[in-house]
C-alpha cells in the first residue's frame, strides 16, 4: 500500500541553523505530496505541496522538490527561527482529500 | 470566511460507551474527511464524505461510521469505544468532484476532538 517515512525524530537546532527533515514515499500511483505542520494543541496547517515531478513547494522560507527518481520530497529551510518549533509531516495523496501521513518530526529551535 | 471548526474539544468516554463528533466545514467545500491520530503518530485515514455520501474508507472498523448533512457538515460515530480509540480526532474539509484520481485537492484542516477512553 502507500506509504510515507520521514526522518526520525526529534530534532534539535539552534536558530538560524540549517535544517533538513527527510521524506520518502511509496505510492501505486502518481501521488501529489504535501508537508503540514502542527503546532501545540493545534490541527493541521497545509505548508506547502507539489502536484507533479521536479515542482518545488515553497512557503515561509520552507522548501521542498518533489523528485520522483528517489520518491522523496525533503523539507528544507535556510535559517529556522524559535517560532518555528513544531511537529511537521509529510503526506502524500493520490484521491482528493485522502491522504497518507507519515510519523512526523519534532522539530526544537533553541535560541 | 469561516475555518473548519470541531466540537467538543475534548472528551471522556469510558470503554463501551457511543461517542458522536461534529464538523462544520469550510464554506464552499463539500468534502469531509476524518482522521485519527494516536499520540505520537501521524493521522490515520478514516473515511470521506462527498456530497452526505461516503466516498472511501481506511482501514477502520465498521464500528466507525459517519454522516455528511446537505450543508456538508459532518459526524463522526464511534460504537463500544475502546481504550485505542483514545486520539485526537481530525476533520479536515475541501472541495473536490467526487474522488476521481488527482490529489491536489488542499484540505483545510480543524483544531481536532481528543477523545480518552477509560
Amino acid at each position: 500500500g502507500d506509504s510515507v517515512t520521514q526522518m526520525e525524530g526529534p530534532v534539535t537546532l539552534s536558530e538560524e541553523a540549517f535544517l533538513t527533515i527527510n521524506c520518502t514515499y511509496t505510492a501505486t500511483g502518481y501521488p501529489s505530496l504535501f508537508w503540514y505542520v502542527q503546532y501545540p494543541g493545534e490541527g493541521l496547517q497545509l505548508l506547502l505541496k507539489a502536484t507533479k515531478a521536479d515542482d518545488k513547494g515553497s512557503n515561509k522560507g520552507f522548501e521542498a522538490t518533489y523528485r520522483k527518481e528517489t520518491t522523496s520530497f525533503h523539507l528544507e529551510k535556510g535559517s529556522v527561527q524559535v517560532s518555528d518549533s513544531a511537529v511537521y509531516f509529510c503526506a502524500l495523496s493520490l484521491n482528493a482529500g485522502k491522504s497518507t501521513f507519515g510519523d512526523g518530526t519534532t522539530l526544537t529551535v533553541k535560541p | 470566511e469561516t475555518g473548519v471548526t470541531q466540537s467538543p474539544t475534548h472528551l471522556i468516554k469510558t470503554r463501551g460507551q457511543q461517542v458522536t463528533l461534529r464538523c462544520s466545514s469550510q464554506s464552499g467545500h463539500n468534502t469531509v474527511s476524518w482522521y485519527q491520530q494516536a499520540l505520537g503518530q501521524g493521522p490515520q485515514f478514516i473515511f470521506q464524505y462527498y456530497r452526505e455520501e461516503e466516498n472511501g474508507r481506511g482501514n477502520f472498523p465498521p464500528r466507525f461510521s459517519g454522516l455528511q448533512f446537505p450543508n456538508y457538515s459532518s459526524e463522526l460515530n464511534v460504537n463500544a469505544l475502546e481504550l485505542d480509540d483514545s486520539a485526537l480526532y481530525l476533520c479536515a474539509s475541501s472541495f473536490g468532484t467526487g474522488g476521481g484520481l488527482g490529489g491536489d485537492y488542499e484540505q483545510y484542516f480543524g483544531p481536532g476532538t481528543r477523545l480518552t477512553v477509560t
